[in-house]
């Protein structure tokens, strides 16, 4: 199992509309937990990090499910300026930080 | 905005040559990361440190790869000698440990062509 993965998508979506993204991890010991965003030929940019008990920063959400090991983002009221690739992140014990690929999300006029 | 500067921006350069990327951490930021970027493998971790102390070069290939923190301003990756397979974007990132909640801030990235 790869130690973090994420559907590569394209997720085309329309303008407005709700869109959800998950991220599974592999090491139960991992501690901390992001979500970057990275604009083509562009180098990752911190979203927001992901609490234990979930946090939203205005339309975004991130939740963390650690019995299951999982990370999600929503976005709500999608907007073109969304469009980008979004990569989950995760930090074990030793603050070695891995990323997953990254979900490509078209936000569609 | 305190920002991670890489330098040089786009490398082009043949088979066989030395390559020297160089990346300066936000100051106070005690962690340094070096990771790669192609279309087919997404962002790879080769190496990091902190305190200037390599922590895990695990994801470098060690042969041709190294990785330096000569001081606490600068960091540097060489590739001798390099390959078309190493044609890629090189980013570098710095933290503080202790403080992952506020994350890691990347350079711009060295896009490095091998002909």
């Amino acid at each position: 199992r790869k130690e973090v993965e994420q559907d590569p998508g394209p997720f085309n979506v329309p303008e407005g509309a709700t869109v959800a993204f998950n991220c599974t991890y592999s090491n139960s010991a991992s501690q901390s937990f992001f979500w970057y965003r990275q604009d083509c030929r562009k180098e990752p940019k911190l979203l927001m990090s992901v609490y234990s008990s979930g946090n939203e920063d205005g339309r975004f959400t991130a939740q963390l499910n650690r019995a299951s090991q999982y990370i999600s983002l929503l976005i709500r009221d999608s907007k073109l300026s969304d469009s980008a690739t979004y990569l989950c992140v995760v930090v074990s014990s030793g603050d070695k930080i891995i990323f997953g690929k990254g979900t490509r999300l078209h936000i569609l006029p | 905005d305190a920002r991670v500067t890489q330098t040089p921006r786009h490398k082009v350069t043949e088979m066989g040559q030395e390559v020297t990327m160089r990346c300066q951490p936000i100051l106070g930021h005690n962690t340094v990361f070096w990771y790669r970027q192609t279309m087919m493998q997404g962002l790879e971790l080769l190496a990091y440190f902190r305190n200037r102390a390599p922590l895990d070069d695990s994801g470098m290939p060690k042969d041709r790869f190294s990785a330096e923190m000569p001081d606490a301003t600068l960091a540097t990756l060489k590739i001798q000698p390099s390959e078309p397979r190493d044609s890629a974007v090189y980013f570098c990132a710095s933290g503080h440990h202790g403080q992952t909640l506020y994350g890691y801030t990347f350079g711009s990235g060295t896009r490095l062509t091998v002909v």
